[in-house]
């Protein structure tokens, strides 16, 4: 079983949509969680860190469920430079000093 | 401030040929981390250096893997001899500590492209 599981997509939606995507993991010590963005053939960077409560920043929203071990991400107004892979990504030490578990990851493409 | 850098950018080899990826993180990061993702899988942790000591290197695939971190600056993972299944994108990522060891981000470098022939 996978630590952490993904819809591949790929998502297409128009500009000024709102596109949700949601994930799985396995490990019920996992204790911080993230969502990175990869653009084609560069690296994955922090697109935000998820926490208990749920938390915005800007046009994303991102929400934990540890009952359910699920993770969401929401992208309202979606825009252009929105294109991308966003991966879900997990961690069972309570910092990033440890290793990180990765999902397959969900493609978006945002169309004018 | 420079990121993290990775040498080079692509490799070709043929099976059996050994190769040495290089990674510099980001200067005064003790934490160095390497992942590997293998076409159509997820990226996968390798193994954590924390300055020079091996912290975790419980995803290293085999023993033909061999990663170094001498002096705790730069990074090397040297594939001896290398298998057709080794192809894939191999990053480096590196972290800080705070004192009060609170969440710190894992950057990551533009990744080394292997492929083997």
């Amino acid at each position: 079983r996978k630590e952490v599981e993904q819809d591949p997509g790929p998502f297409n939606v128009p500009e000024g949509a709102t596109v949700a995507f949601n994930c799985t993991y396995s490990n019920s010590a996992s204790q911080s969680f993230f969502w990175y963005r990869q653009d084609c053939r560069k690296e994955p960077k922090l697109l935000m860190s998820v926490y208990s409560s749920g938390n915005e920043d800007g046009r994303f929203t991102a929400q934990l469920n540890r009952a359910s071990q699920y993770i969401s991400l929401l992208i309202r107004d979606s825009k252009l430079s929105d294109s991308a892979t966003y991966l879900c990504v997990v961690n069972d030490r309570g910092s990033t000093l440890g290793r990180l578990y990765f999902g397959r990851g969900t493609q978006l493409t945002v169309w004018p | 401030e420079a990121g993290v850098t990775q040498f080079p950018s692509h490799s070709v080899i043929e099976k059996g040929q050994t190769v040495t990826l290089r990674c510099d993180p980001i200067s005064g990061h003790d934490n160095l981390y390497w992942y590997r993702r293998v076409m159509g899988k997820e990226i996968k942790f390798l193994l954590h250096f924390v300055k020079e000591s091996k912290q975790d290197e419980s995803g290293m695939p085999n023993n033909r893997f061999l990663a170094e971190r001498t002096g705790g600056t730069y990074s090397t993972l040297k594939v001896q001899p290398a298998e057709l299944e080794d192809s894939g994108v191999y990053f480096c990522a590196s972290s800080q500590v705070r004192r009060d060891r609170t969440y710190y981000e894992q950057y990551f470098g533009p990744g080394t492209r292997l492929t083997v022939t």
